[in-house]
């Protein structure tokens, strides 16, 4: 994948988790244009964060987004079980093409 | 609320063409503040850029899928296609249909819909 996840990531009911997307500086590092999808088995992707920081109307304050040079992360705090889903992060790169992380399975334990 | 609906084959023979159309419902295809695009997600995998298309026609494609793909519009259907050329098992996926809002993301999907490529 054009961007890197980490393939899992946990947490219990109430605490905060991290999940970070690096790229290059041809993508991440370059735009502001880094979305976040929330996806439950069988079902379409979600629009959860987009423009690093910027939730959707519906979407809980839970969710927020950064942005570090390369790297950007997506934090869900106060954990609750139906946020137990893969998680996948977009950007815009040069020539308008839009690159995908390889997705983290977000585990509430 | 703005919708999508893929349709079209669910089996395509390896070597054929897999053909795909989106159509929008309660909304213009040819709104300017949007690309329309598709994503595909293989069994078990992540999801994949396949590329988008204005209603003007203008197109982006992903550099891995270039030689293969084409978009189309259909302004007066308010529908856009997919055309994916010699395909393989690989091609195999959930192909999903989509609003492109630019930076704003990918805000509206459609249900997805199943491609199995075989004999």
């Amino acid at each position: 994948s054009a961007l890197t996840q980490p393939p899992s990531a946990s947490g219990s009911p109430g605490q905060s988790v991290t999940i970070s997307c690096t790229g290059t500086s041809s993508d991440i590092g370059g735009y502001n244009f880094v979305s976040w999808y929330q996806q439950h088995p069988g079902k379409a992707p979600k629009l959860m964060i987009y423009e690093v920081t910027k939730r959707p109307s519906g979407v809980p304050d839970r969710f927020s987004g950064s942005k570090s040079g390369n790297t950007a992360s997506l934090t869900v705090s106060g954990l609750q079980a139906e946020d137990e889903a893969d998680y996948y992060c977009t950007s815009y790169a040069r020539s308008g093409n839009l690159v995908f992380g390889g997705g983290t399975k977000l585990t509430v334990l | 609320q703005l919708q999508l609906q893929e349709s079209g084959p669910g089996l395509v023979k390896p070597s054929e063409t897999l053909s795909l159309t989106c159509t929008v419902s309660a909304g213009s295809i040819s709104s300017s503040s949007y690309y329309w695009g598709w994503i595909r997600q293989s069994p078990g995998k992540g999801l994949e850029w396949i590329g988008n298309i204005y209603y003007s026609g203008s197109t982006y494609y992903s550099p891995s899928l270039k030689s293969r793909v084409t978009l189309s519009v259909d302004r007066a259907k308010n529908q856009f296609s997919l055309n994916l050329t010699s395909v393989t098992a690989a091609d195999t996926a959930v192909y999903y249909c989509v609003r492109d809002n630019g930076g704003y993301g990918l805000d509206v999907w459609g249900q997805g819909t199943t491609v199995s490529v075989s004999s």
